[in-house]
């Protein structure tokens, strides 16, 4: 049975970082993608980036770009996603998702074509105050 | 980027009711529209992926439809552990964009 276990809630100070991780359990981590999303209050889900399956090949949204950095150690059958310079609209929820399948620059698949995350870490309380 | 817009942002519905949930993509994603049921405290759930493929271990209320831009979301027999909030989502391209939401409350 695939489960998805994040570390548990932090809270970091204004202009810190954070580092979260995703460990996988009842499928090898490198055989799909692994997706980052997070929530903040009373906002939609916001989609961060991703690692994919067979190489350590990264990709970010903008609206994160020079501050996320997601990682996989293979040995652990974990994944990590580092966000730096934290501001408190940074004040989340931050979920590891999983898409079985692969991406490619901009575009990710799965066998039956369209790509979708089928299992969810339980999330990660992430907040930043002073 | 893709903006995906749901509507209605909440609605009020009976045990038993048919609802239907819209979601429209800014621009044609063909059909790589999938649909999450949200609860406090839970992660996200996959209820339906590429728009109209029901997800394993889903109810068979729960159904999907479009292609484009334009996609609904019908529950048809509301049951008790459906009030939630439910979210779309487009993975035709990055940034995999999400709806705004819609509430399903009890009447």
């Amino acid at each position: 049975q695939v489960h998805l276990v994040q570390s548990g809630a932090e809270v970091r100070r204004p202009g810190a970082s954070v580092k979260i991780s995703c460990q996988a359990s009842g499928y090898t981590l490198s055989a799909y993608a692994l997706h980052w999303v997070r929530q903040a209050p009373g906002q939609r889900l916001e989609w961060m980036g991703w690692i994919n399956r067979d190489n350590y090949y990264t990709e970010y949204s903008q609206e994160f770009q020079g501050r996320v950095t997601i990682t996989r150690d293979t040995s652990a059958n974990t994944a990590y996603m580092e966000l730096s310079n934290l501001r408190s609209e940074d004040t989340a929820m931050y979920y590891c998702a999983r898409l079985p399948g692969y991406c490619t620059r901009r575009m990710c698949f799965t066998p039956e074509g369209p790509s979708y995350f089928d299992y969810w870490g339980q999330g990660t309380l992430v907040t930043v105050s002073s | 980027d893709i903006q995906m817009t749901q509507s209605p942002s909440s609605l009020s519905a009976s045990i038993g009711d048919r609802v239907t949930i819209t979601c429209r993509a800014s621009q044609t994603i063909n059909n790589y529209l999938n649909w999450y049921q949200l609860k406090p405290g839970l992660a996200p759930k996959l209820l339906i992926y590429g728009a109209s493929t029901l997800q394993s271990g889903v109810p068979s209320r729960f159904s999907g439809a479009g292609s484009g831009t334009d996609f609904t979301l019908t529950i048809s027999g509301l049951q008790p552990e459906d009030f939630a909030i439910y979210s779309c989502q487009q993975t035709f391209i990055t940034p995999h964009t999400f709806g705004q939401g819609t509430k399903v409350q009890i009447k």
